[in-house]
């Protein structure tokens, strides 16, 4: 149980495009979800904080007309990073907290953006 | 801010235990120890977690002193799929907020 996935895995775009990414529970209910971001050789960086229904909270830095996060449902979270650029090419890791559960982060197997 | 300190990198024969250390000496009374790994261009993979009693599992044993100010983290037979950043965490839990704050970890590498 507790798995989180991803799509796509990979993606390549080219600049001023937009890209959207889905991460799915897909045997139990979240109603947060978390987007981070990882540069190569760096460690995770939270990103945002995503409740089912509401809006998302972001972290410092991070431009929420940028990064658009959609939690229409407990099972479905949405990133799209609007007019992609190549600073923006990183793997993008998103993880989901069990609603019933204990206190525990299930993470997806991430997704590489590359930006040319 | 960085509440845990950990060697950079690390080796380790295959076959071989694993020792990781972890430093967190300003721990609170209510933080927990967590461990998750990153296997290259995967996320992260929950480990395991104690608050001051030893623990284990399928995947490994966690030893935090008796101060709680430093754990180690044991891979009890180290395979070569064992290579990965490994982070050690601590975390107030049941709070409803996301404090999963990753570090630097520590690379181990295990070799053939």
């Amino acid at each position: 149980g507790a798995v989180v996935s991803q799509h796509p895995s990979r993606v390549i775009c080219k600049s001023g495009t937009s890209v959207k990414i889905e991460c799915r529970s897909l045997d139990f209910q979240a109603t947060t979800m978390f987007w981070y971001r990882q540069f190569p050789k760096k460690s995770l960086m939270l990103m945002a904080t995503s409740n089912e229904g509401s809006k998302a909270t972001y972290e410092q830095g991070v431009e929420k007309d940028k990064f658009l996060i959609n939690h229409a449902s407990l099972t479905l979270s949405t990133l799209t990073v609007t007019s992609a650029h190549p600073e923006d090419s990183s793997f993008y890791i998103c993880s989901a907290r069990d609603l019933l559960g204990a206190d525990e982060q299930f993470f997806g197997p991430g997704t590489r953006l590359t930006v040319l | 801010d960085a509440k845990t300190t950990q060697p950079t990198s690390m080796d380790c024969a295959e076959g071989r235990a694993a020792n990781l250390p972890c430093n967190h000496s300003t721990i609170s009374g209510n933080e927990y120890v967590y461990w998750y790994r990153q296997i290259h261009s995967q996320g992260p993979q929950y480990i395991i977690h104690g608050l001051k009693n030893n623990e284990t599992n399928e995947m490994a044993s966690l030893i935090i002193t008796e101060d709680r100010k430093s754990s180690t983290l044991i891979l009890p037979h180290a395979t070569l799929r064992d290579t990965a950043v490994y982070y050690c965490i601590v975390r107030v839990a049941m709070t409803g907020a996301n404090n999963l704050f990753f570090g630097t970890g520590t690379r181990l590498t295990v070799i053939p």
